[in-house]
C-alpha cells in the first residue's frame, strides 16, 4: 500500500530550527498538508499546499516542496512546539487520503 | 464560528453495534466535505472514508471498506459513523474533519469520539 514517510523523532534545543520531512513517489503530483497534535488534543493544520499557512499559524511554521519530499521547518522552535507532525497527501491514484506515520517533536 | 460537535466517548462490547455522530454548525454543511479519521492508541492517524453531504458521494479507505459505514442526515447537519460489530480492535479515539475537497486539507476537526470496546 501507498505510504508517506516520516521520521519517528525529531529533536531540537529551543531557539533551533527544526526541520521534518515526508516522502513519497507521488507527492510531486499531490499537495501536501502538515498536522501538529499535542497530547489529548484534535490535530491542528500548520501548512496547506506545500507551502501555505493558515491564518493564526505563527510564521516560525512554513514548508516546502522539492521532487518526492515535502517539509515541514519550525524556525526558533518554542517549548510550546513540541507535538506529533503528521503530513497527509493522495495516494498515487489520487483516489484515497493517506496521512504519514507521524514525527514525534521534542524540544530539548 | 465553524464547529464540529462529536457525540460522547462510547463503552462496547464485542459484538455490539454502534454509530457515532458529527453536527456541523456555522458553514454550509452541504458544501464540505467531511471525513473521519481514526487514531488508536499510541498510534498515528489513519484515514478511514468521507462523505459529501451535498450528495451523499462516499468514499472508504481500502483499509475500512466493508468494516464501517458512513453516512449523513443534511437536514440536521450530521454525519455518522457506524459499526454493525465491533472488535477490541476497533478501540481508538475517532475524529471527523471538513474539507473542501479529496485533495485538500481538513481545515476544521472534531474534538474526537473515544469508542472503548471491551468484554
Amino acid at each position: 500500500s501507498y505510504e508517506l514517510t516520516q521520521p519517528p523523532s525529531v529533536s531540537v534545543s529551543p531557539g533551533q530550527t527544526a526541520r521534518i520531512t515526508c516522502s513519497a513517489d507521488a507527492l510531486p503530483k499531490y499537495y501536501a498538508f502538515w498536522y501538529q497534535q499535542k497530547p489529548g488534543q484534535a490535530p491542528v493544520l500548520v501548512i496547506y499546499k506545500d507551502t501555505t499557512r493558515p491564518s493564526g499559524i505563527p510564521e516560525r511554521f512554513s514548508g516546502s516542496s522539492s521532487g518526492t519530499t515535502v517539509t515541514l521547518t519550525i524556525s526558533g522552535v518554542q517549548a510550546e512546539d513540541e507535538a506529533d507532525y503528521y503530513c497527509q497527501s493522495a495516494d498515487s491514484s489520487g483516489a484515497y487520503v493517506v496521512f504519514g506515520g507521524g514525527t514525534k517533536l521534542t524540544v530539548l | 464560528e465553524v464547529q464540529l460537535v462529536q457525540s460522547g466517548a462510547e463503552v462496547k462490547k464485542p459484538g455490539e453495534s454502534l454509530k457515532i455522530s458529527c453536527k456541523g454548525s456555522g458553514y454550509s454543511f452541504s458544501s464540505y466535505w467531511i471525513g473521519w479519521v481514526r487514531q488508536m492508541p499510541g498510534k498515528g492517524l489513519e484515514w478511514m472514508g468521507i462523505i459529501y453531504p451535498g450528495d451523499s458521494d462516499t468514499r472508504y479507505s481500502p483499509s475500512f471498506q466493508g468494516q464501517v459505514t458512513i453516512s449523513v442526515d443534511k437536514s440536521i447537519s450530521t454525519a455518522y459513523l457506524q459499526w454493525s460489530s465491533l472488535k477490541a480492535s476497533d478501540t481508538a479515539m475517532y475524529y471527523c474533519a471538513r474539507t473542501t475537497a479529496m485533495d485538500n486539507a481538513f481545515d476544521y476537526w472534531g474534538q474526537g469520539t473515544l469508542v472503548t470496546v471491551s468484554s
